[in-house]
């Protein structure tokens, strides 16, 4: 099956500050989801990106499929964006891979 | 549509009792999915459905374990015999096949701890 490789594994950083976490998988994607686990454990789903770039507020993402990795870009944290960052690809063919593969995740803690 | 719904949040139980739990999904999403996950690692792939057909299960399911889907419209996943390692938060997600943007949405989970 698809690996999926998450670096860094721990990211420390004061508010304000702007982070980039990397998400490297093994095999071609047909999709590729972002989420955030907050401290209380809920999964929110940030962006499903299997390909291009897209935006939302102070969070972007970037996935480069024929490279083989995505990227999230958090600019200006606040303490609420602390908690614990999943790349999440599947790859094709869809009709038998369609769920998500999770990698171990980049534990963000933004300092006030 | 208040997303999906998991039952219960929090379970105890003691070694070899059976316990189950149950999702109900966003109501127009066609996909279902169960995820296992524990302490310090990312989610891990149980089962899904696309409608009330189970399409696929992980070799991490054993036989003590079985869902189901009856009528494409809630889910519940049973665990028989429990064992001390089967501790975990238990999510569930559900998707729409069949729009561009197919993006999961999560449960807040049922947290089992088998004592």
């Amino acid at each position: 099956g698809i690996q999926v490789e998450q670096s860094p594994p721990d990211l420390i950083l004061q508010e304000g500050a702007n982070s980039t976490l990397r998400c490297n998988f093994s095999d071609s994607v047909n999709n590729l989801q972002w989420f955030h686990q907050n401290p209380w454990g809920q999964l929110i789903n940030l962006f499903y990106i299997p390909s291009g770039t897209k935006q939302n507020g102070r969070l972007s993402a970037t996935t480069v499929a024929t490279e083989r990795y995505s990227l999230l870009y958090i600019s200006s944290s606040q303490t609420t964006d602390s908690g614990v960052y999943f790349c999440a690809p599947s790859n094709p063919p869809e009709s038998s891979a369609s769920k998500i593969i999770f990698g171990s995740g980049t534990r963000l803690s933004i300092r006030p | 549509d208040t997303g999906v719904s998991q039952d219960p949040r929090h379970k105890i139980t003691k070694r070899g009792q059976n316990v189950t739990f149950r999702c109900d999904p966003i109501s127009e999403h066609n996909r279902l999915y169960w995820y296992r996950q524990t302490l310090g690692q990312g989610p891990e792939f149980l089962t899904y459905f696309q409608n009330e057909a189970q399409l696929e299960k992980s070799r991490l399911l054993s036989d003590r374990f079985s869902a189901e889907r009856p009528k494409g419209s809630f889910s519940t996943l049973e665990i028989q015999r429990t064992e001390q390692g089967d501790s975990a938060m238990y999510l569930c997600a559900s998707s729409f096949l069949g729009t561009a943007n197919y993006g999961y949405t999560f449960g807040s989970g049922t947290r089992l701890t088998v004592v």
